[in-house]
């Protein structure tokens, strides 16, 4: 079975800082996608990002660009410039089949002005 | 092109009542997903629907639950008979299709269902 884990259950960075959140995966698949959301506190799931594996290059979107490294089953968020709107619940998750979401614990930002 | 529409957005209900959750995908979307998201936890899966059809049911509680996705109409998320351990929030989640080798399109989530059994 595919597991997600997300090893920080809380990080914290200053506004316009830069900030990196860890997520890991266990998987026996070669082709598989993996996906950061955002859970703000109005609990809205808000898709940030999405990487194929088969892909080398590392996704970017503005400040958001991920560190995927396949085979250390690595898949990491960076966020530049941080600012408050930011703060919320990352979630990374893992799909091979188009059937689900696995989703890791989750990593609690927080945004210091 | 609106988003996925959950409702209601929050729901409350005795012990033993049946709750009945709605997912509208977005347009053009064939494809549902219903995640269970615990209190300080992350979303679980527990079914995977396209219209008419039962894909993936593995994560569906055996007994009080059910899912369907009719031709016409939305989503619905059944569970019956409630007891307090059902409290959680319930996501609806949607994408257009699978391409062609099982590739993935992304899925877009609703807002969620808030039920809390008392």
């Amino acid at each position: 079975a595919q597991t997600v884990t997300q090893s920080q259950p809380e990080m914290s960075v200053q506004e316009a800082e830069t900030v990196t959140l860890s997520c890991t995966y266990d998987t026996s698949e070669s082709d598989y996608y993996l996906f950061w959301y955002k859970q703000p506190p109005s609990r809205q799931m808000i898709l940030v990002i999405r990487q194929e594996a088969y892909k080398q290059q590392n996704a970017t979107e503005n400040r958001f660009s991920v560190n995927f490294q396949k085979a250390a089953k690595s898949f990491s968020l960076k966020i530049s410039d941080s600012q408050l709107g930011d703060a919320a619940m990352y979630f990374c998750a893992y799909d091979t089949s188009g059937s689900r979401l696995t989703f890791g614990e989750g990593t609690q930002l927080t945004v210091n002005p | 092109n609106a988003g996925v529409m959950q409702n209601p957005r929050h729901l409350v209900r005795r012990r033993g009542q049946e709750a009945r959750l709605r997912c509208s995908p977005m347009k053009g979307h064939s494809h549902v997903y219903w995640y269970r998201q615990l209190p300080e936890e992350g979303l679980k899966f527990m079914v995977y629907l396209q219209k008419e059809n039962i894909i993936d049911e593995s994560g569906m509680p055996k007994e009080r639950f059910s899912a369907e996705f009719p031709k016409e109409g939305p989503s619905i998320l059944r569970i019956q008979q409630v007891v307090r351990g059902d409290s959680a929030a319930y996501f609806c989640a949607s994408s257009p299709r699978i391409l062609a080798g099982g590739n993935q399109e992304t899925q877009y989530f609703g807002p969620g269902t808030r039920l809390l059994v008392l």
